[in-house]
């Protein structure tokens, strides 16, 4: 079965500043790999997705995310932090072989950018 | 493009009273799904619809959740009766089949007193 760890609850960044969410997974076989962010009272909305190829994948609002095989890791990294990026983050994991339809989310990460 | 629907938004009932929650997927997303999400937690798969078709509901507490998604379109999700216990954020969320990114809805928060 596949699990997702995101070893931080909390992560705090000031404004400007290089910010990094830290994501771990376990699957069988070929991961597919997501990030979504949820602001308050809302759905999650999805940021980025890695299938294959490329292992720095890009995403909205200037996001990008690694994966690394051997360390079965799907950090979410963003350059320069914004005071609007203060949000709830998730990681979720699917095996390539169910066509991504079975997520296992992450338990979240909330990022808080101070000005 | 209209996201994904649902109703309402806020709920609060009693427990062992029924409950019933509605979500309408965007048009021509095949697959619809049911999440319910714990305080602090991440989202947790109920069940999930291809078409008409629940292909997947393992994790649906039978004895007291039925889901229906007649014509594969909408759906809904009823709790009878409702436990302290089921106080949480239902989220609906709809892809396409073959597809990879789910599109969730802003979700009904449930309150049991």
């Amino acid at each position: 079965a596949q699990s997702v760890a995101q070893p931080e609850d909390q992560v705090n960044v000031a404004e400007g500043n290089p910010l990094t969410v830290k994501c771990t997974y376990s699957v069988s076989g070929n991961p597919y790999l997501f990030w979504y962010v949820q602001y308050p009272n809302r759905g999650l909305q999805f940021l980025l997705k890695y299938i294959t190829g490329d292992n720095l994948v890009k995403g909205s609002y200037g996001f990008e995310a690694e994966f690394n095989k051997s360390q079965t890791s799907f950090h979410l990294k963003k350059p320069s932090a914004l005071v609007s990026d203060s949000a709830l983050y998730f990681c979720a994991v699917s095996p390539s072989d169910n066509y991504g339809q079975n997520f296992v989310f992450g338990p979240g990460t909330r990022l808080s950018v101070l000005p | 493009e209209a996201g994904v629907v649902q109703s309402p938004r806020y709920k609060i009932i009693e427990k062992k009273q029924p409950v019933a929650f509605w979500c309408n997927p965007i048009s021509g997303h095949n697959t619809l799904y049911w999440y319910r999400q714990n305080l602090g937690q991440g989202p947790e798969l109920l069940i999930r619809y291809e078409n008409e078709e629940a292909v997947d509901d393992s994790q649906l507490p039978k004895d007291r959740f039925s889901a229906e998604r007649l014509k594969g379109v909408d759906s809904t999700l009823k709790i009878q009766p409702a436990e302290l216990g089921d106080s949480a954020v239902y989220l609906c969320a709809s892809s396409l089949v073959g597809y990879n990114e789910q599109f969730f809805g802003p979700g009904t928060r449930l309150t049991v007193l």
